[in-house]
């Protein structure tokens, strides 16, 4: 079974300024997909961004990106120019490929100062 | 039309009582879920419903009863819950079983009183 990792409780960033959360996971097989998911306080999971595992290039979203470095099983996601609607809990996911369930992170809890 | 739809938004609930929560979907996804979320954890996987057939329980009690009417629709219908009941309930919906992205509700917050 997969294993998520955020060891991030809380994170802060200025607006307009560039942050990165961390998420670490570990897996058995070879073929997966990671994502990020947004929680805001109105409680909906959005989905922010998604990275199949054979894909050597890094997704990228508007303002959002994520370096992913397959053999450190590293995942991270940066937000640059960030913005108030940013503020949210945010969840790192990890998925095997076929029929098997997304395994959340712990979650990061980013403030936005303005 | 991305939108997976909860109701109620809140609902407060007696130990003794039978109540349904509602989710809906219309961007004709095949599998639908229920998670159960705490304050400040990650959402925990209840059930999954792949083509209307429930295909994952996750050992949940059977105080909490899912059923799937048709292709769009979801509920979880509760009864003789626990105050440890009390939780964010989110619906998911995806085209396919885990295949795909899935998409999430806005969430019932229920309080077992």
């Amino acid at each position: 079974a997969q294993t998520v990792t955020q060891s991030q409780p809380e994170m802060s960033v200025q607006e307009a300024e560039t942050v990165t959360l961390s998420c670490t996971y570990d897996t058995s097989e070879s073929d997966y997909y990671l994502f990020w998911y947004k929680q805001p306080p109105s409680r909906q999971m959005i989905l922010v961004i998604r990275q199949e595992a054979y894909k050597q290039q890094n997704a990228t979203e508007n303002r959002f990106s994520v370096n992913f470095q397959k053999a450190a099983k590293s995942f991270s996601l940066k937000i640059s120019d960030s913005q108030l609607g940013d503020a949210a809990m945010y969840f790192c996911a990890c998925r095997n490929s076929g029929n098997t369930p997304l395994v959340f992170g712990k979650g990061t809890r980013l403030s936005v100062i303005a | 039309d991305t939108e997976v739809t909860q109701t109620p938004k809140h609902l407060v609930m007696g130990m003794t009582n039978k109540k349904s929560l509602k989710c809906e979907q219309h961007m004709g996804h095949r599998a639908m879920y229920w998670y159960k979320q705490k304050a400040k954890k990650p959402p925990e996987l209840m059930f999954v419903y792949s083509y209307e057939k429930l295909s994952i329980n996750e050992s949940v009690p059977s105080r909490f009863s899912p059923e799937c009417p048709n292709s769009s629709l979801l509920n979880l219908h509760l009864h003789a819950l626990q105050p440890e009941d009390s939780a964010l309930y989110l619906c998911a919906s995806s085209l396919r079983t885990f295949a795909y992205e899935q998409y999430f509700g806005p969430g019932t917050r229920l309080t077992v009183t």
